[in-house]
C-alpha cells in the first residue's frame, strides 16, 4: 500500500557488498510488481518487474524475490557500486499503481 | 522513441495563481498516472487516466485539482488557486495499459511563493 508522510528508511553498504532492499505490500490480489530507482532530482527509473506467477526474476546484477505468502518483495543488488546510491521504491501495479515508502541506499567507498 | 516528457521542469507560481503541468506519454501509451512527491518522501498516487477517461482519481484533492488526458495532446494536471502547501515535485508515468511496465518523466517541480 501507500506510505505517505514517512521519512525514508536508509540502508548503508560497503562498495562491493550485496544489498537487500525489502518491501511489504498490502493487496494479496496484486499480480504485478515493479522496482524503481530514483536518483536525486530525477524521475523514478524502471529496474525490474515480476508477476505473481513467479517467485524470482533476475536481471543484470539485480534479483527480485516475491513471497506471496507474507506479501513481501525484495530487491537484491550484487556487488553494489557507488552509482547504485539512490532511493528504491517498490510498486504494486493493479491498474492503479501504488508505491511503498522507499529505501535510501547509500554506498560507502 | 522519446521517453515520457514533462514540462515545465520548474514552475514558480504566486499564491492564488493557476499551475498547469503537462505530460506527454511515450509513443503508443494510452495510460497516464500522476504522482506528487515531497522531499525525502514517497510517491503519492493522485490520478490514473486513460485517453478521454479518468479511471481513478481517488488520490486527488476534490477541490482546486483536476486532470485530463485528451484524445490528442498531453495529459494536463491543473491546480487552481495554488497555496504554499502545493509546492512539491509532480511526476507522471505512462504505460500501454494497466498492469504493465510504467515509465516516468523527470517531473515538474512546483514552487508556490
Amino acid at each position: 500500500g501507500e506510505s505517505v508522510g514517512l521519512h525514508l528508511p536508509t540502508l548503508s553498504v560497503q562498495e562491493g557488498d550485496n544489498s537487500i532492499i525489502n518491501c511489504a505490500y498490502s493487496n494479496s490480489a496484486s499480480d504485478y510488481f515493479i522496482w524503481y530507482k530514483q536518483e536525486s532530482g530525477k524521475g523514478p527509473q524502471f529496474i525490474i518487474d515480476i508477476r505473481s506467477n513467479m517467485d524470482k526474476r533476475q536481471g543484470q546484477r539485480v534479483t527480485v524475490l516475491l513471497n506471496k505468502t507474507v506479501k513481501h518483495l525484495s530487491l537484491q543488488i550484487a556487488a553494489t557500486q557507488p552509482g547504485d546510491s539512490a532511493v528504491y521504491f517498490c510498486a504494486e501495479n493493479n491498474n492503479d499503481m501504488r508505491f511503498g515508502a522507499g529505501t535510501r541506499l547509500t554506498v560507502k567507498p | 522513441n522519446a521517453g515520457v516528457m514533462q514540462n515545465p521542469r520548474h514552475l514558480v507560481r504566486r499564491r492564488g495563481q493557476e499551475a498547469r503541468l503537462r505530460c506527454s506519454p511515450m509513443k503508443g501509451h494510452s495510460h497516464v498516472y500522476w504522482y506528487r512527491q515531497l522531499p525525502e518522501e514517497g510517491l503519492k498516487f493522485m490520478v490514473y487516466l486513460q485517453k478521454e477517461n479518468i479511471i481513478d482519481e481517488s488520490g486527488m484533492p476534490k477541490e482546486r485539482f483536476s486532470a485530463e488526458f485528451p484524445k490528442e495532446g498531453p495529459s494536463i494536471l491543473r491546480i487552481q488557486q495554488v497555496v504554499r502547501g502545493d509546492s512539491a515535485a509532480y511526476f507522471c508515468a505512462s504505460c500501454l495499459q494497466g498492469g504493465t511496465e510504467a515509465f516516468f518523466g523527470q517531473g515538474t517541480r512546483l514552487t508556490v511563493v
